[in-house]
């Protein structure tokens, strides 16, 4: 089935610092990937998406790059801000048909926190 | 637009009782999944509802059921409470055939 592995948290910087999280997936078919960020309290946001392989995902300065032959999808932010500090979840939608129709696989999540 | 609402956003079972969640899916949006987020952890698809129906469905018991109304809300309903079934419960809409969600805030469930 469908896996996603994130990096392990969790990660701790500096205002300003360069962040990267890993993200390695295994699926069947052609995924596309996601990255979702959860502030406490709240709900999953997404934060980007890429549809097909070499497609760059980004917002708000943050990037990751669809590679189907590393199977990876990298968080990347060249200056993080401490406002950036949650919990990032890496993710795969398969839109297959019978009982995986649907369905969204997620990585365990990676905490940041960026300090002054 | 209005986004994804959920009801309540905490509440506290007994082992053996039964609940019901409520969802509220985003304007425009007529597909509405359900997922489990054990603390530390990552969410876990319950089911999904398109056009009234249950069209996906992950590794969760029967005693997991849900249903989705003309308007496109939803409610999760767990029987036969246990204590591992306590966590946050995530509602997310969409649109059919579009990319990623919108998730609500959650509903806290602590079973007791």
């Amino acid at each position: 089935g469908n896996s996603v592995t994130q990096m392990e948290g969790p990660v701790t910087l500096s205002e300003e610092a360069f962040l990267t999280i890993n993200c390695t997936y295994t699926a069947t078919g052609y995924p596309s990937l996601f990255w979702y960020v959860q502030y406490p309290g709240e709900g999953l946001q997404l934060l980007l998406k890429a549809t097909k392989a070499d497609d760059k995902g980004s917002n708000k300065g943050f990037e990751a790059t669809y590679r189907k032959e590393t199977t990876s999808f990298h968080l990347e932010k060249g200056s993080v801000q401490v406002s950036d500090s949650a919990v990032y979840f890496c993710a795969l939608s398969d839109q297959g048909s019978g009982t995986n129709a649907g369905k969204s696989t997620f990585g365990d999540g990676t905490t940041l926190t960026v300090k002054p | 637009e209005t986004g994804v609402t959920q009801s309540p956003t905490h509440l506290i079972k007994t082992r053996g009782q039964q609940v019901t969640l409520r969802c509220s899916s985003q304007s425009g949006h007529n597909t509405v999944s359900w997922y489990q987020q054990a603390l530390g952890q990552g969410p876990q698809f319950i089911f999904q509802y398109y056009r009234e129906e249950e069209n996906g469905r992950g590794n969760f018991p029967p005693r997991f059921s849900g249903l989705q109304f003309p308007n496109y809300s939803s409610e999760l309903n767990v029987n036969a409470l246990e204590l591992d079934d306590s966590a946050l419960y995530l509602c997310a809409s969409s649109s059919q055939g579009s990319e990623g969600y919108t998730f609500g805030s959650g509903t806290r469930l602590t079973v007791v």
